[in-house]
């Protein structure tokens, strides 16, 4: 079974750092990966995805993810992290094998707080 | 934009009780599901469909059933409430099974069991 690994629970970054969170997966072939984030007291919202082609993922809020295969990576970034970005961020993969496409499988969600 | 409604934001029920949680999509996506979210353990599937009718275990299905009667409508049913289900519920849809599309979320049911 395929499983989702994101390092540190509770990230803290001052206002305008870099924002990095980390991601690793284990599939025997290459997946299909997200990253959602939530906000306080709402439902999950697609910041990214990474299906085939291009390694370097360009999402919503200036947040990018590059897809590392030979290292079981899909780490988020931001090069300068606002208050707004302040919410918990999930990463989540599906392989392509067999019939659960359509089934992802999520990290347990890394909080960041953005201090001013 | 693609809505999904659940029912109550917030829900108190008994121990034993048999608990209903709702969920309609607007936009006539083919895939529903029910997550469940507990602090550091993410989000655990626990049902998903794929068509009316049609229903598939996710990872922690004990103690839970479903209904799909309706394409934008998709409900999770607690037979007999525990205080381990004590939880936040999360709903969500999306438009297709042959390819992992974009999942929209629900703003979540949380749930206490006492």
């Amino acid at each position: 079974a395929q499983s989702v690994t994101q390092l540190g629970s509770h990230v803290s970054v001052s206002e305008g750092a870099l924002v990095l969170l980390r991601c690793n997966y284990s599939s025997s072939v290459p997946p299909y990966l997200f990253w959602y984030v939530q906000y306080p007291n709402q439902g999950l919202q697609l910041l990214l995805k990474y299906t085939t082609g291009a390694t370097l993922v360009k999402g919503i809020n200036g947040f990018e993810a590059e897809f590392k295969k030979s290292e079981t990576s899909f780490h988020l970034t931001k090069p300068s992290a606002h208050m707004s970005d302040a919410a918990e961020y999930f990463c989540a993969v599906s392989d392509r094998s067999g019939g659960s496409n359509y089934k992802l499988t999520f990290g347990k969600g890394t909080l960041l707080t953005v201090n001013p | 934009d693609v809505k999904v409604t659940q029912s109550s934001r917030y829900l108190v029920k008994r121990t034993g009780e048999k608990v209903f949680l709702e969920c309609v999509q607007d936009m006539d996506h083919e895939n529903m599901f029910w997550y469940r979210q507990d602090p550091g353990l993410g989000l655990r599937l626990i049902y998903f469909s794929y068509d009316v009718k049609m229903k598939e275990k996710g990872d922690i299905p004990e103690g839970y059933s479903v209904s799909r009667e309706k394409k934008e409508r998709f409900s999770l049913i607690l037979e007999s409430a525990s205080t381990n289900q004590t939880s936040m519920y999360l709903c969500a849809s999306s438009l297709r099974w042959t390819v992992p599309e974009k999942l929209f979320f629900g703003s979540g049911t949380q749930l206490s069991v006492l």
